[in-house]
């Protein structure tokens, strides 16, 4: 069964700062990875999504990586701002019976203190 | 501006009442999930239909809950009857195809006291 582990549960960083948030899967075969963002009462938006084929994915300041062997994906976030404040989760999609199923890490809740 | 529209936002009901709450997908998008986020476990699949089907629905507690999609337009998730520990956030989600990005609504809170 796919677990997803974001580590640490909470990261709090002065502005301009660069920063990774990691995220770790125990089964390989996934179809594709995406990092979400969601603000407090809010629901998730998708920051990028990597297809298992590729290694990386960039927006802006944003910048996902992907590892599947290892089953590991960083999100690098440049010169963060305290609009970067929020928490960051990753969800990876598998193969198989549950295709289309997103299995959810529990997040990193970032601040980003001016 | 296509987004996910979650009705109602927020819901305090007594337990043993029925709940019921509704989404309306991105028009052309043929795939909705409902999940429950709460402190404790996270975000939860609960059931997911693609074309109008139920696909997966083996994360969701039969004898009281039920999904539904009576058309393109609108995902129903009924609770019948409430307890205490339903208290969540309930998000619906929808995409295109199985494995394309996913676009949240911004979730229905539910209390049951």
């Amino acid at each position: 069964k796919q677990e997803v582990t974001q580590i640490p549960a909470a990261l709090s960083v002065p502005e301009g700062e660069n920063l990774v948030l990691n995220c770790s899967f125990t089964d390989s075969a996934i179809y594709n990875l995406q990092w979400f963002r969601q603000d407090p009462g809010k629901g998730l938006t998708s920051l990028l999504l990597i297809q298992s084929s590729q290694r990386e994915q960039t927006s802006g300041r944003l910048n996902a990586s992907l590892d599947k062997s290892s089953g590991r994906s960083t999100l690098y976030i440049a010169a963060s701002q305290p609009g970067d404040s929020a928490t960051y989760l990753c969800a990876v999609c598998g193969y198989g019976g549950s295709q289309g199923n997103l299995i959810f890490g529990k997040g990193t809740k970032l601040s980003v203190k001016p | 501006d296509a987004r996910v529209t979650q009705t109602p936002r927020h819901k305090v009901t007594e337990m043993g009442q029925e709940v019921t709450m509704r989404c309306q997908p991105i028009l052309g998008h043929n795939t909705v999930f409902w999940y429950r986020q709460t402190m404790m476990q996270g975000l939860e699949l609960l059931a997911y239909f693609r074309n109008r089907a139920p696909l997966d629905d083996s994360g969701m507690p039969k004898d009281r809950f039920s999904a539904e999609m009576p058309d393109a337009t609108l995902a129903t998730l009924k609770i019948q009857p409430s307890e205490p520990r339903d208290s969540a956030v309930y998000f619906c989600a929808s995409g295109q195809g199985y494995t394309g990005e996913l676009f949240f609504g911004e979730g229905s809170r539910l209390t049951v006291l």
